[in-house]
């Protein structure tokens, strides 16, 4: 059972255009939302992080929307650069009574190709 | 420069040799965990440690081990592996489990 998902195996965006990736969980538990963007031959590297108390959070050219009720959150990276081709994956964890982020479950990631 | 290293970065192997991957960290962490990747899954979490000689398991930790001895050092063991093991291992540490994880460059395994 797939609690966090990533519907779009792949994505292809215009140079300097607005890439928009898309996650969606099942676990109402979760609270706590993380995007990873990895490489070919690296490890993923942490990106941006959302609490459910909070709908949106910025940085930089990346911004993260939460939607609870739809239990859906994205990724806006805007404009779009030729470094940002990856692969993107979300994460969701339920920081329950004094426990962190220990068990992250992740999405199967979306590929996303910025193209010149 | 802070950073996870893991070893092997590649290594085959047959079904039942026993076998130990690495992973070490400089940080200082406390938080360690391994992770691995396959196809259409993403990226499961097999077990994890909040400190030392403190460890438990993820969402798919059968066939495998893990230590914690020191504070730097969280190595996973295979037993006795199986080709259903063959996958793309990742070793990921932080300074307390409620901050965003550190990923080592991964060690693909194949078991024949």
């Amino acid at each position: 059972d797939q609690q966090v998902k990533q519907n779009s195996p792949s994505l292809s965006v215009q140079e300097g255009r607005i890439s928009i990736l898309n996650c969606d969980y099942t676990n109402s538990m979760f609270d706590y939302f993380l995007w990873y963007k990895k490489y070919p031959a690296e490890g993923p590297t942490f990106l941006i992080s959302i609490s459910s108390i909070k709908d949106k959070n910025e940085d930089g050219r990346f911004t993260v929307f939460l939607n609870k009720s739809a239990k859906h959150l994205s990724l806006h990276i805007v404009p779009s650069q030729p470094g940002d081709s990856a692969v993107y994956f979300c994460a969701a964890s339920a920081r329950i009574s004094n426990f962190g982020n220990e068990k992250l479950t992740f999405g199967t990631g979306t590929r996303l190709t910025i193209i010149p | 420069e802070a950073q996870v290293t893991q070893n092997p970065r590649y290594l085959i192997t047959v079904t039942g040799k026993k076998l130990t991957v690495t992973c070490s960290q400089n940080m200082n962490h406390e938080y360690m965990s391994w992770y691995r990747q396959d196809p259409g899954l993403g990226l499961r979490q097999i077990y994890y440690s909040m400190n030392v000689e403190v460890t438990d398991k993820g969402d798919v930790p059968e066939g495998y081990k893990v230590s914690r001895k020191e504070k730097r050092n969280f190595p996973l063991i295979l037993e006795s592996p199986s080709p259903n093991q063959t996958s793309l291992y990742f070793c990921a540490s932080s300074s307390t489990s409620y901050n965003e994880q550190f990923f080592g460059p991964g060690t693909r395994l194949t078991v024949l």
